[in-house]
């Protein structure tokens, strides 16, 4: 069975820090593109950033370019979203979602229950 | 970037009703296009993608049409367990973006 379990999320104040963490179970994690989805509190979807299998290829939302980093640690089957400067407007819940086929843009098909970030003072 | 409208935004219906959604993208994106299924608190769950393809385990009563710029999802016979928020997503182009989501509740 697929699993995705994110973790790290809580309360952090505007201009900090914070790093996400996915574990991922029942597949073979390094043959799939990986991505992290964002829904802000009563909003829709937003596809925050995602990540070639081997990690050599990474795309981000303008929003979070020069800010957010997305990372995969084959070994430990894990995907992780390190986010620096944080803004209030980064406040949603974060999914871990995987890559419904083997191309650069995709589907998802399985997410993970996701974590909440949120940025206050 | 890629657009994407769906309507109506929130309607309410009764169990047994056929229902339709519509999502329209701002230029043609092909058939890459899913849908997904949300109830509060929870994930979204894949229920279309290649605009018509079914995911594995998901009822029949689901189907989903178009191509191009405007696509639907159709429910033949809602039942009390899809009361839920609907997104479609285009995946033609960078970082795929999805509508703004229709609400189905309950009349």
């Amino acid at each position: 069975e697929v699993q995705l379990v994110e973790s790290g999320g809580g309360l952090v104040q505007p201009g900090g820090s914070l790093r996400l963490s996915c574990a991922a179970s029942g597949f073979t994690f390094s043959s799939y593109w990986m991505s992290w989805v964002r829904q802000a509190p009563g909003k829709g979807l937003e596809w925050v950033a995602n990540i070639k299998q081997d990690g050599s290829e990474k795309y981000y939302v303008d929003s979070v370019k020069g800010r957010f980093t997305i990372s995969r640690d084959n070994a430990k089957n894990s995907l992780y979203l390190q986010m620096n400067s944080l803004r209030a407007e980064d406040t949603a819940v974060y999914y871990c979602a995987r890559a419904g086929q083997q191309l650069a843009v995709y589907y998802f098909d399985y997410w993970g229950q996701g974590t909440l970030v949120t940025v206050s003072s | 970037a890629i657009r994407m409208t769906q309507s109506p935004s929130s309607f309410s219906a009764s169990t047994g009703d056929r229902v339709t959604i519509t999502c329209r993208a701002s230029q043609g994106i092909s058939s890459y296009l899913a849908w997904y299924q949300q109830k509060p608190g929870k994930a979204p769950k894949l229920l279309i993608y290649a605009a018509s393809t079914l995911q594995s385990g998901v009822p029949s009563r689901f189907s989903g049409s178009g191509s191009g710029t405007d696509f639907t999802l159709t429910i033949s016979c809602l039942q009390s367990e899809d009361f839920a928020t609907y997104y479609c997503q285009q995946y033609y182009s960078y970082l795929g973006t999805f509508g703004q989501g229709t609400k189905v509740e309950i009349k």
